[in-house]
């Protein structure tokens, strides 16, 4: 199975703060990665698919970049409604579709 | 306006049966395939089960493989997850979602979700 590893666990930034999560992949899986937002008590809303393609109606202060295995989120100037849980998930296994444990940013 | 509305979530004994419902709305359903997606209280999320448009494509999570059955009427513009000999691991909210019109399986609408609970 591949196994995403996703860092960090937590986070806490200031307003206009430049955020960067990351995700490593147990394997090769190209750019078959995506990510994902979920504000408190809502659903998870997708962000970012391809590794670094922007979803429909996503602001363009993130962005979604690939080094080999690793995987990077980054939020160039960090907002209030940026505050939940982001997770990335793998997409290039059809026989299982994982997400990483996800990070917790909070505001400082 | 994309919808996808889930149901049939509810309180269940251990070793029995439940099938939840997701009823979407807004686009032309039997094009896209689809997913079920859980999170378990206070914890992350877990694919489950997909379904391609035709039904010809239907996978699984191992931890529920043999257990569950993911199916669709396109009539109905329905998804269905039909969940057997529950265990209290299956605890969970319990999301559909629409896998984006590309190659990989990447989910760009969520329902809202509806909750499962296993216990005596």
């Amino acid at each position: 199975d591949i196994q995403m590893t996703q860092s960090p666990a937590s986070l806490s930034a200031s307003l206009e703060e430049i955020v960067t999560i990351t995700c490593q992949a147990s394997q090769d899986i190209g750019n078959w990665l995506a990510w994902y937002q979920q504000k408190p008590g809502k659903s998870p809303q997708l962000l970012i698919y391809g590794a670094t393609s922007l979803a429909d109606g996503v602001p363009s202060r993130f962005s979604g970049s690939r080094s080999g295995t690793q995987y990077s989120l980054k939020i160039s100037r960090l907002q209030v409604e940026d505050i939940g849980i982001y997770y990335c998930q793998q997409a290039s296994s059809a026989l299982m579709y994982t997400f990483g444990a996800g990070t917790k940013l909070e505001l400082k | 306006e994309v919808q996808l509305v889930e149901s049939g979530g509810g309180l269940v004994q251990p070793g029995r049966s439940l099938k939840l419902s997701c009823l979407a709305s807004g686009f032309t359903f039997s094009n896209y395939g689809m997913n079920w997606i859980r999170q378990a209280p206070g914890k992350g999320l877990e694919w489950v089960a997909s379904i391609s448009s035709s039904s010809s494509y239907i996978y699984y999570a191992d931890t529920v493989k043999g257990r569950f059955t993911i199916s669709r009427d396109n009539a109905k513009n329905t998804l269905y997850l039909q969940m057997t000999s529950l265990r209290s691991e299956d605890t969970a909210l319990y999301y559909c979602a629409r896998r984006r019109a590309t190659v990989a399986n990447y989910f760009d609408y969520w329902g809202q979700g509806v909750m499962v609970t296993v216990s005596s």
